[in-house]
């Protein structure tokens, strides 16, 4: 099983509806981050959180919302879905005490909003 | 400008290739740099750290060129299962904050 899981791993949707990606990590990490890549953008930092009582902006925040239920679950939210909302979602955990640089991802979420 | 940028590619090179990829970066305050791999449609994995003196993992080696602000990634002696997007990766911030690079995409051909 992977150490890192994001469900669902494929939602369609349409404009307008909330939507929740959630994110379970058996790592033992206290950090956790999601991402979201674009063809020809990369990966983009929406929200982390150091630990359960710390949430932060990244550089893509704006229309995104995140929860950090416990230590090992972090959700995100689309409280009204769009259509430049369309990506590839990746939640990502990493330990501070661990290697600098080194975070592990999930296998992803494949958002489509209609 | 980006923060992190690298060619897109693809760079198609046969098998037993040697190839470079370059990347540059915008903050002259970064630390610390990493190459990731990303397989088709799968979540990125780091590949290795990048040391101010450059450093090697078997066919892999990296180098820093902090005074004209580049990384680089010299695969050699390819392999089929190279074939990937290699992420260049910037440590921005505190904690873990990381600046992805669009990636470089290699395909390696018999």
């Amino acid at each position: 099983d992977a150490d890192v899981t994001q469900t669902p791993r494929n939602r369609i949707t349409k404009t307008g509806k909330r939507i929740m990606l959630e994110c379970s990590q058996t790592k033992g990490h206290d950090r956790m981050y999601w991402y979201r890549q674009d063809p020809g953008l990369g990966l983009r930092l929406i929200y982390y959180s150091f630990d359960v009582k710390d949430i932060n902006k990244g550089e893509i925040s704006d229309g995104y919302s995140v929860s950090r239920q416990a230590q090992a679950k972090f959700s995100l939210s689309l409280e009204s879905a769009i259509p430049n909302q369309t990506a590839l979602y990746f939640c990502a955990t990493s330990d501070r005490t661990g290697r600098i640089g080194e975070l592990f991802f999930g296998e992803g979420s494949r958002l489509t909003v209609l | 400008r980006k923060e992190v940028e690298q060619d897109p590619g693809p760079f198609n090179v046969p098998e037993g290739a040697t190839v470079a990829f370059n990347c540059t970066y915008s903050n002259s305050a970064s630390q610390s740099f990493f190459w990731y791999r990303q397989d088709c449609r799968k979540e990125p994995k780091l590949l290795m750290s990048v040391y101010s003196s450059g450093n090697e993992d078997g066919r892999f080696t990296a180098q820093l060129n902090r005074a004209s602000q580049y990384i680089s990634l010299l695969i050699r002696d390819s392999k089929l299962s190279d074939s990937a997007t290699y992420l260049c990766v910037v440590h921005t911030g505190g904690g873990n904050k990381l600046t992805f690079g669009t990636g470089t995409q290699l395909k390696v051909e018999l």
